[in-house]
């Protein structure tokens, strides 16, 4: 299987500041990298496709970045709803497998 | 609009073994890819597996062949996972989810059931 590292594990930001998460794959994995927010209580929500695809609906404050097995969420002006757990997740083979999560705290 | 409802919450004894469902309307079923994603407590997410009524078998990960089986119904549109062997450890919450594919493009979960809670518990 593909195996999908994520870090930072957890973050701790405020209202207004910009972070970045980071997923590297073991191998390359071109551009199928997905990008999910979970809420508890929650689905997960689609964020990005393809790297750098906004899903429609999702605020432009989102965007990807990456090919290859280095990828980047950036969520700039962090907004009260935004803290939740972001996944990545890579479908350039079978099991679609995900990152370990980031969890962003209010600081 | 496009729907993923799930049956309602499992408590099964170990050894035992859950079925959960999955209705979709509002798409395509048999040329979605509908897949089970579960979350452990405390745990990232997981894909056990999927099918694709169109293409046929379903694909499973190989963590849970064997003990996973994920079926479709195409006249209810409702997609199903039976999971057997049931220990403590498959305690979570199981999501079906769907997309264009299993991988490559259009491989994106961009539709998510609620989710259903199984408590695996002597």
């Amino acid at each position: 299987d593909i195996q999908v590292t994520q870090s930072p594990p957890s973050l701790s930001a405020s209202v207004g500041d910009r972070i970045n998460i980071t997923c590297r794959a073991s191998q390359t994995i071109f551009s199928y990298l997905n990008w999910y927010q979970h809420s508890p209580g929650k689905a997960p929500r689609l964020l990005i496709y393809a790297a750098s695809t906004l899903q429609s609906g999702v605020p432009s404050r989102f965007s990807g970045s990456g090919s290859g097995a280095d990828f980047t969420l950036t969520i700039s002006d962090l907004q009260p709803e935004d803290f939740a757990t972001y996944y990545c997740q890579q479908t350039y083979r079978t099991p679609g497998t995900f990152g370990q999560g980031t969890k962003v705290e209010i600081k | 609009q496009v729907e993923l409802v799930q049956s309602g919450a499992e408590v099964k004894k170990p050894g035992s073994s859950v079925r959960v469902s999955c209705r979709a309307s509002g798409i395509t079923f048999s040329n979605s890819a509908l897949s089970w994603v579960r979350q452990a407590p405390g745990q990232g997410l997981e894909w056990l597996g999927g099918v694709l009524p169109i293409f046929g078998p379903p694909l499973y990960s190989q963590k849970f062949q064997g003990r996973v089986t994920i079926t479709a119904d195409e006249s209810t549109s409702t997609t199903y996972m039976e999971l057997s062997s049931l220990t403590s450890m498959d305690t979570g919450v199981y999501y079906c989810a769907r997309s264009v594919d299993f991988y490559g493009s259009g491989s994106q979960f961009d539709y998510w059931g609620q989710g259903t809670l199984v408590t695996v518990s002597s």
